[in-house]
């Protein structure tokens, strides 16, 4: 099961910062938090990954809350082809190596123009 | 583009066929893995292989078989399906799974439909 919760679905206007949050209470100390995106039909797409400090990159900023109970992916000016289903994903080691990624349902994130 | 390549990209097959799926990944990555997809589902992990051996077999019924002939290529034959098979499979490769940073790169997907 995944270990993640994320709202179903999202609405964000084109130009806008889209927040998309993810809880994910019992993240063990070692478990990183990935974000993933998957355009219709299409293979999913790596974002960005964190342990407990905030991450930036050139698609989107990580905010990681201090508990690490939570956190929230932000796109900062969403654009049409940003719509896609946004996974939030905890990933641990079983001992033999990192784990495979467990998706969930994820966020389906629409960007109205 | 991943650097990660499947084929075929759409793929009809009846329950009595064999065929088999392609990867192929262009990063020099040691570990390699296949997803299944089914509508409406959660992707689900199927296989791992790390460094050409398999280390991880998810449940999978014995008429998916995969084969890592090298760290590049990554094989998943079939053979009689059944229809509930239909879905889209993804592959995926990393670097190693030496540690949690070890960040995986999907393909595009080959859309499978068994009649």
């Amino acid at each position: 099961d995944a270990k993640t919760t994320q709202p179903t679905s999202m609405d964000c206007a084109e130009g806008r910062a889209a927040n998309l949050p993810c809880n994910h209470s019992t993240i063990s100390g070692n478990e990183y938090v990935y974000w993933y995106r998957q355009i219709h039909s299409q293979g999913p797409q790596y974002i960005i990954h964190g342990l407990k400090n905030n991450e930036t990159n050139e698609m989107a900023s990580l905010i990681i809350t201090e508990d690490r109970k939570s956190s929230t992916l932000i796109l900062p000016h969403a654009t049409l082809r940003d719509t896609a289903v946004y996974y939030c994903i905890v990933r641990g080691d079983s001992g033999g190596g990192a784990d495979g990624l467990t998706f969930g349902k994820g966020t389906h994130l629409i960007i109205q123009p | 583009e991943t650097g990660v390549t499947q084929t075929p990209r759409h793929l009809v097959m009846g329950m009595t066929n064999k065929k088999s799926l392609k990867c192929e990944q262009h990063l020099g990555h040691n570990a390699m893995y296949w997803y299944k997809q089914s509508a409406k589902k959660p992707l689900e992990l199927m296989f791992v292989y790390s460094l050409e051996e398999r280390v991880e077999n998810n449940s999978v019924p014995s008429r998916f078989s995969p084969e890592c002939p090298n760290s590049s290529h990554l094989f998943l034959h079939l053979h009689t399906l059944q229809p509930e098979d239909s879905a889209l499979y993804l592959c995926a490769s990393s670097q190693d799974r030496v540690d949690l940073t070890d960040t995986q790169y999907f393909g595009p997907g080959t859309r499978l439909t068994v009649l």
